[in-house]
């Protein structure tokens, strides 16, 4: 069975500052891979996702993802972060067509 | 408007109770999933229906019914509400094709079972 490993609970990031989220997959075939945005009080949406190709994944608000089969990874990318980021994030793997999600990350943001 | 929504978006109740969750989506998508969001555990999937009078169990089904008698509507039903029911519910939907599809979510539900 597929599952994904988020091992940042909580990170906090200077407004304009880098970020970087952590994922990590296990499943045995060719992955299908996604992160989730969870503004406070709302539902999910699609950041962005990996399913063949170019290992560099663009999404939306400015974000990126890198899928490095290798480390059986799926880390999340923002180059400088806005107050707006703040929000939970979740990166999640299709198997079986459905979704596994990891446990998320809370991002802050900090003046 | 279109989309994907829930009903109600509150919801306490005691234990013991039946409450229904219900979900509507105005895509006409085929599949339907319910989760659940618990700190520590993320999303969940309770059930999924791949079509109209098709689900299947998730991860955590136990405790819950649904049914899908029509391709817009999935309700998600708690028997007998307990305490560990407390949770937030989101229905997502998304279309026939690729699994690598979008799933779309709803805003949720926020039950609580005193």
């Amino acid at each position: 069975a597929q599952s994904v490993t988020q091992p940042d609970i909580h990170i906090t990031v200077s407004e304009g500052a880098s970020l970087e989220l952590r994922c990590n997959y296990s499943y045995g075939a060719t992955p299908y891979l996604f992160w989730y945005v969870q503004s406070p009080g709302q539902g999910l949406q699609l950041l962005l996702k990996y399913f063949s190709g170019d290992t560099l994944v663009q999404g939306i608000k400015g974000f990126e993802a890198e899928f490095k089969r290798s480390q059986s990874s799926f880390n999340l990318r923002k180059p400088s972060v806005h107050w707006s980021d703040a929000a939970e994030y979740f990166c999640a793997v299709i198997g079986n067509e459905k979704l596994t999600f990891g446990t998320g990350t809370r991002l802050t943001i900090i003046p | 408007d279109a989309g994907i929504t829930q009903s109600p978006r509150y919801k306490i109740t005691e234990t013991g109770r039946q409450v229904t969750l219900m979900c509507h989506q105005t895509w006409s998508h085929s599949y339907m999933f319910w989760y659940r969001q618990d700190l520590g555990h993320g999303l969940r999937l309770i059930y999924y229906s791949a079509a109209a009078d098709i689900t299947d169990k998730g991860e955590v089904p136990d405790g819950y019914v649904v049914s899908r008698s029509k391709t817009e509507n999935f309700p998600l039903t708690l028997e007998s509400a307990t305490r560990s029911q407390t949770s937030v519910y989101f229905c997502a939907s998304r279309g026939q094709g690729a699994v690598t599809n979008e799933q779309f979510f709803g805003p949720g539900t926020r039950l609580t079972v005193l």
